[in-house]
């Protein structure tokens, strides 16, 4: 079982520049979700999505876009990224509901760092 | 405004011994409970939840505990196995099916061999 898979896995970027990291997931989730993890902060809820088609903001969003295009895919653009962009991100989906509808599958992460 | 703490950011133990993480919350809204866990380079995974209608779920050597009255939440691993070393992340959700989980900050556990 794929479950989500994010791409790519590791990059580096100049400030400035952009990029999208790209998560897919093959379980037929509702729910789509990106975060992103920095030392001492725990997971961060970026943006996030409860249906193809429909985007929301989470808790830190500045700096992020978000497409949901297809329901099993999930994309995150930086514009212009800066080196507090720095982070390991996380990307992650949830069935809609159900007795472990509350259960959310993470990917393995994306590791960025802005020069 | 943290409606989650998650205070320990590490902790050591003995292998074979007990091994209690704790998280606290404000938030009486959330009603399902959840512990991930997760290892260097890789992503969290599940390891285990409860709903607000329990205060025991266990599963093998992992036990969670949840005071409703005291808003905590632990989870107890026994014994401890070097395996275990990880970092452990408590989540909280509300509402039936609700969409989004509210991380605590992570403790990082050692199992010493």
């Amino acid at each position: 079982n794929a479950g989500v898979t994010q791409t790519p896995k590791f990059r580096v970027l100049k400030t400035g520049q952009s990029m999208t990291l790209l998560c897919a997931q093959d379980m037929n989730h509702e729910y789509m979700y990106w975060y992103r993890q920095d030392p001492g902060m725990g997971l961060r809820l970026i943006h996030y999505s409860v249906g193809e088609g429909t985007t929301a903001k989470g808790e830190v969003p500045d700096g992020y876009n978000v497409s949901r295009l297809k329901k099993q895919n999930f994309l995150l653009g930086l514009e212009s990224a800066a080196p507090s962009q720095t982070s390991v991100y996380f990307c992650a989906s949830k069935r809609q509901a159900g007795k472990s509808g509350n259960t959310i599958y993470f990917g393995e992460g994306s590791w960025l760092t802005v020069v | 405004d943290q409606q989650v703490k998650q205070n320990s950011p590490s902790l050591s133990v003995q292998e074979g011994r007990i091994s209690i993480l704790n998280c606290d919350y404000t938030n009486s809204m959330f009603d399902y409970f959840l512990w991930y866990k997760k290892y260097p380079a890789e992503g969290p995974t599940f390891l285990i939840s409860i709903s607000s209608i329990k205060d025991k779920n266990e599963d093998g050597r992992f036990t969670v505990f949840l005071n409703k009255s005291a808003k905590h939440l632990s989870l107890h691993i026994v014994p401890s196995q070097p395996g275990d070393s990880a970092v452990y992340f408590c989540a909280f959700g509300s509402g039936a099916g609700s969409y989004q989980l509210t991380f605590g900050k992570g403790t990082k556990l050692s199992v010493i061999p």
